[in-house]
């Protein structure tokens, strides 16, 4: 079991980007098969897939809704992957977690982190 | 990609059985046995119940089971218990590396 942490700016302003960091313990970003993963959760509201990278090649997926806007990598010297959303609006307020998923299925979650769009 | 239909709301009484649906597409419950279903309290990240459509993780109680019949996923939890409520999502591979969350149901304890 990994231990992930989330990091960044708690407010950020509408249309700017969002950068978010989460680093990992206990295990590395850089072995297995997993998936470093990015999900939200607007307050009262369910669960989003943003997107992943795979730890192998680091290749990437996102949700077809937010691909325009995600970038998610890794930084192998840190153990840490991180998002970047741009062009924030009002909508993209909520909790954001990294996880860690193994078989389609997310296995370690971060506390997550509260992000805020203000205008 | 849209997101797979639970019901809002189930509710039960301590020590009875309550079951919890997950319907998708042909695209994605249908087409793969990778649901995966998560229990979230207030406040707390979610914590996988489920996965593989009927494998519990170590430490999960026996009285959690899953299944499915064509596209629809299930959540059965058996002998209630108060600290059962909360939040529970399904999720799905939905193929070309991409998955979809169901909007999410809330378990009341009567």
């Amino acid at each position: 079991q990994v231990q992930l942490q989330e990091s960044g700016p708690g407010l950020v302003k509408s249309s700017q980007t969002l950068s978010l960091t989460c680093t990992v313990s206990g295990g590395s970003v850089s072995s297995g098969s997993d998936y470093w993963s990015w999900i939200r959760q607007p307050a009262g509201k369910g669960l989003e897939w943003i997107g992943h990278i795979y730890t192998s090649g680091g290749s990437t997926n996102y949700n077809p809704s937010l691909k325009s806007r995600v970038t998610i990598s890794l930084d192998t010297s840190k153990n840490q992957f991180s998002l970047s959303l741009s062009s924030l609006t009002a909508a993209d307020t909520a909790i954001y977690y990294c996880a860690c998923s193994t078989a389609w299925a997310y296995r370690d979650w971060g506390q997550g982190t509260l992000v805020t769009v203000s205008s | 990609q849209s997101a797979l239909t639970q019901p809002a709301s189930v509710s039960g009484s301590p020590g009875q059985s309550i079951t919890i649906s997950c319907t998708g597409t042909s695209n994605d419950v249908g087409s793969y046995n990778l649901v995966s279903w998560y229990q979230q309290h207030p406040g707390k990240a979610p914590k996988v119940m489920i996965y593989e459509g009927t494998e519990r993780p170590s430490g999960v109680s026996n009285r959690f089971s899953g299944s499915k019949s064509g596209n629809t996923a299930s959540l059965t939890i058996s002998g209630l218990q108060a600290e059962d409520e909360a939040d529970y999502y399904c999720c799905s591979y939905a193929g070309g590396a991409t998955v979809v969350f169901g909007g999410g149901t809330k378990l009341t304890v009567l």
